[in-house]
Parts: structure tokens; C-alpha cells; sequence
């Protein structure tokens, strides 16, 4: 079955520092990737997406690449802000499967 | 253009009472999936409807558990005789055709249900 391997939380960093959230999946066929974003008593945020291997999806400063050979999809970020304190999860969307599948989350917390 | 509206946010029963969440999607949207968020874990998918159908119910447990999703009207997701097993947050997520490559699901901000 799919499955999605997240780095286990949390994390805190300082502002301004540089983030990777690691996010390994394992699906049949060729899954569509994505970062989502959880703030404190919200829902989930899509944040970004990639689609086909060597994708990159990017989307206020967060980046993540959809590696194949390695079956990863890392988010990375340059500076991080305060702001982005938030839980991230990764997930993977298989046509065979017909569902989102999550990761267990990431807790990032980022200190002024 | 509204997102898409649980209620309540906050729910509290006692065991053995039912649970009823109502999802509303955002509008055009005729698909909605339910998903269950533990207390330090991940979300765990429930069922995923479209008007009128359940089209995969998987991850729904065999009882008490119940989804549906009228022609008119929200989606409701009941609980019946609730146990304390079943406190966290429950999400739900729609989008206007089979969620995936091109239709990424859109969130609620859940209904955290408490069982006392």
C-alpha cells in the first residue's frame, strides 16, 4: 500500500535559518506530491505540489523536488520566518488508491 | 468564495451519546472526504463521497460510523455511541473532481470532538 515517511518533529529554529523537512513515500504507480501547511486551530493549506518526477513545486520560498530514483519530496526553505510556524505534511495522491495519504506531520517552530 | 465550512468546531459528548459533523464544500465542489486527525498524529482517511454516493469507505470503521452526502444539504459524518476512543479532530476536504493531479483537496478547520 502507499505510505509517507515524514522527519520526526519538531523542529525549532531561529529566523532566518535554513529548513528541511525530510518526506520519503512508497506508492504504486506514479503518485502527485504535496506539502500541506497546519496552523494552530486551522485546517490544512496546500502549499505546493509537484505532479511528475523532477517537479519542482514552489511557493512562498518553500521549495520541494519530486525525486524518483530516491522516492523523496524534502521541503527546504532558505530563511525561514516566524510566520512559518505551522505543522507540515507531506502526502502523496495515487489514482489507484483514489485518497490523499499523510505523513504524520512535522511541528516547526521558529524563534525571533 | 467560501471555503469550506465544518460545524461546530467544538463538539462534546458522553459516551455513548452520538456524534453528528456537517461539512458544507466549497461551492461547485461535489466531492468530499473525511479524514480523522489524532491526538500527535497525521491525518487517517475515513471515506470519500461524491452527491449521493460513497465511493470508498475503506478507512471507516465497520461501526458506529457513518457518512453521507445528500443531493441537497451538507455532508454529515455521524458517530454513534460515542467512546473516548473516538476524540480528535475530524477534517473535512472537497474538490471539484476526483481529488489528485489537478484537484487538490481544500480543507475545513475541523470539528474537535471530546468525549467525556
Amino acid at each position: 500500500g502507499n505510505s509517507v515517511t515524514q522527519m520526526e518533529g519538531p523542529v525549532t529554529l531561529s529566523e532566518e535559518a535554513f529548513l528541511t523537512i525530510n518526506c520519503t513515500y512508497t506508492a504504486t504507480g506514479y503518485p502527485s506530491l504535496f506539502w500541506y501547511v497546519q496552523y494552530p486551530g486551522e485546517g490544512l493549506q496546500l502549499l505546493l505540489k509537484a505532479t511528475k518526477a523532477d517537479d519542482k513545486g514552489s511557493n512562498k520560498g518553500f521549495e520541494a523536488t519530486y525525486r524518483k530514483e530516491t522516492t523523496s519530496f524534502h521541503l527546504e526553505k532558505g530563511s525561514v520566518q516566524v510566520s512559518d510556524s505551522a505543522v507540515y505534511f507531506c502526502a502523496l495522491y495515487s489514482g489507484s488508491a483514489r485518497q490523499l495519504t499523510f505523513g504524520s506531520g512535522t511541528q516547526l517552530t521558529v524563534l525571533p | 468564495n467560501a471555503g469550506v465550512m465544518q460545524n461546530p468546531r467544538h463538539l462534546v459528548r458522553r459516551r455513548g451519546q452520538e456524534a453528528r459533523l456537517r461539512c458544507s464544500p466549497m461551492k461547485g465542489h461535489s466531492h468530499v472526504y473525511w479524514y480523522r486527525q489524532l491526538p500527535e498524529e497525521g491525518l487517517k482517511f475515513m471515506v470519500y463521497l461524491q452527491k449521493e454516493n460513497i465511493i470508498d469507505e475503506s478507512g471507516m470503521p465497520k461501526e458506529r460510523f457513518s457518512a453521507e452526502f445528500p443531493k441537497e444539504g451538507p455532508s454529515i459524518l455521524r458517530i454513534q455511541q460515542v467512546v473516548r476512543g473516538d476524540s480528535a479532530a475530524y477534517f473535512c476536504a472537497s474538490s471539484p473532481a476526483e481529488g489528485g493531479t489537478g484537484s487538490p483537496l481544500h480543507f475545513g478547520n475541523g470539528t474537535r470532538l471530546t468525549v467525556t
